[in-house]
This record gives C-alpha cells, structure tokens and sequence, in this order.
C-alpha cells in the first residue's frame, strides 16, 4: 500500500539555524498537508498545499515557515530561524482530493529537536 | 475553534465497551476520527459525513448527529491493540482542526 514518507526520522539543530523537513506524499495525491505535535499534545495544523500554492495556513505558520514542492514528488517545509519551541514532531500528510470525503494519510514523521 | 472530546482518558478491561464524544461549537460538514500509538503517526479510522454516518471496521463504529454537532466514535468488546489517543478532527477550509485527543488504554 502506497504511503507518505518523511526524511529524516530525527533532526537536531542549533537554536537559529534553518531546517529542512521532507515528505513525498503519495504520488495520486494532489493535497498536501504540514502538521505539528508538541510532546504529550494534540496534533495542531500548521499549513495545507493544493496546485503548487499554500490554501490554508494557522496561525503557527508564520514568516518563519514556508513551504514548497520543488520536483513532482517532494513537498518541504523548512524554518528559517528555528527557536526551542520548535521542537516537536513533524507530521506530513497528503489526500486525494481535498477534504471532505477523503482520509488524510499521515507520514511517521520527523522529530526536530531545538538546542 | 478546536472541537472538544470527551473523556480525556479511559481505562478498561479487554472485552469492555467505550465511547469517545466529539463536540463543536460550529457547524459540522465532516468529522474525522483518527488513533495514535504512542511515538507513531495518526492512521485514519473513519469519516463521517453531513447527512450520513461511515462504519470504518467492524467493533469500530462512529455516528454524526448534525443538530448536536457532536460525533460519538464507539469501540464494542476492545483489543489491547485500541490501546492509543484517538483524536477527532473537524473539517473546515481546506484543514482538518484535532480535538486534545482520549487516551484509551486496555488492561488485558
């Protein structure tokens, strides 16, 4: 069964460095999705992706974050100036079609830790 | 506005029944209900949508009451393997909002 995969599964960085988060989402899929989760908290939305533009973003996502799909298969997220309450888990996710009627197909994740 | 489950959390035996509510202040067009192991990702269980309910599996079942705006997921004769957090999300504008999420752990 085709699945969302993440890379990498751990990332470590210096307080204000960037970081690169990747996820190639299931290749039929057309919506993509960012989400967040604290350690021990509820999953929080950060942005979601639809014909190479963002089409919902929270208020987590701020000019720090940006998103980007740069060949047809990887979609980023990367934090320009990360800050210790960075540190969580990354999750990536993708849907056929917008949601609604469709299921949201969550990756393992990737979990950033901020010194 | 994130939708608001209840319980926080449930103990039960193996072979016990449970219910987990979902509740919204806003109106609902779809409600999704999502487990998580513990340092895994989420794995869809089911949608249910405006005007009908989706039985995801078999001792799995949801139901969707639009008037309330409430969706109640129901675990009949549980398996250690329901341990975990279920999470119910709200669809709203291209994004899905979680609930805080209901520990469930099964004691054998």
């Amino acid at each position: 069964e085709p699945e969302v995969t993440q890379t990498p599964s751990h990332q470590v960085t210096q307080m204000g460095q960037e970081v690169i988060l990747r996820c190639v989402p299931i290749s039929n899929h057309l919506y993509f999705y960012w989400y967040r989760q604290i350690l021990g908290q509820k999953v929080e939305f950060l942005v979601s992706f639809y014909n190479n533009e963002i089409s919902e973003k929270s208020e987590i996502f701020d000019d720090q974050f940006s998103v980007e799909r740069p060949d047809g298969s990887n979609f980023t997220l990367k934090i320009r100036s990360t800050k210790l309450e960075d540190s969580a888990m990354y999750f990536c996710a993708s849907s056929r079609t917008g949601l609604g009627n469709q299921p949201q197909h969550f990756g393992d994740g990737t979990r950033l830790s901020i010194l | 506005q994130q939708p608001v489950q209840s319980p926080q959390a449930v103990i039960l035996r193996e072979g016990e029944d449970a219910v987990i509510n979902c509740s919204s202040s806003k109106a609902l067009y779809s409600v999704h209900w999502y487990r998580q192991k513990h340092g895994e990702a989420p794995v869809f269980l089911m949608i249910l949508l405006k005007g009908g309910e989706q039985k995801g599996h078999d001792k799995i079942s949801a139901s969707f009451n639009e008037k309330k705006q409430q969706s109640s997921l129901y675990l009949t004769a549980s398996q250690l393997s329901y341990s975990g957090t279920y999470f119910c999300g709200t669809e709203r504008d291209d994004k899905i909002i979680f609930g805080k999420g209901t520990r469930l752990h099964i004691l054998p």
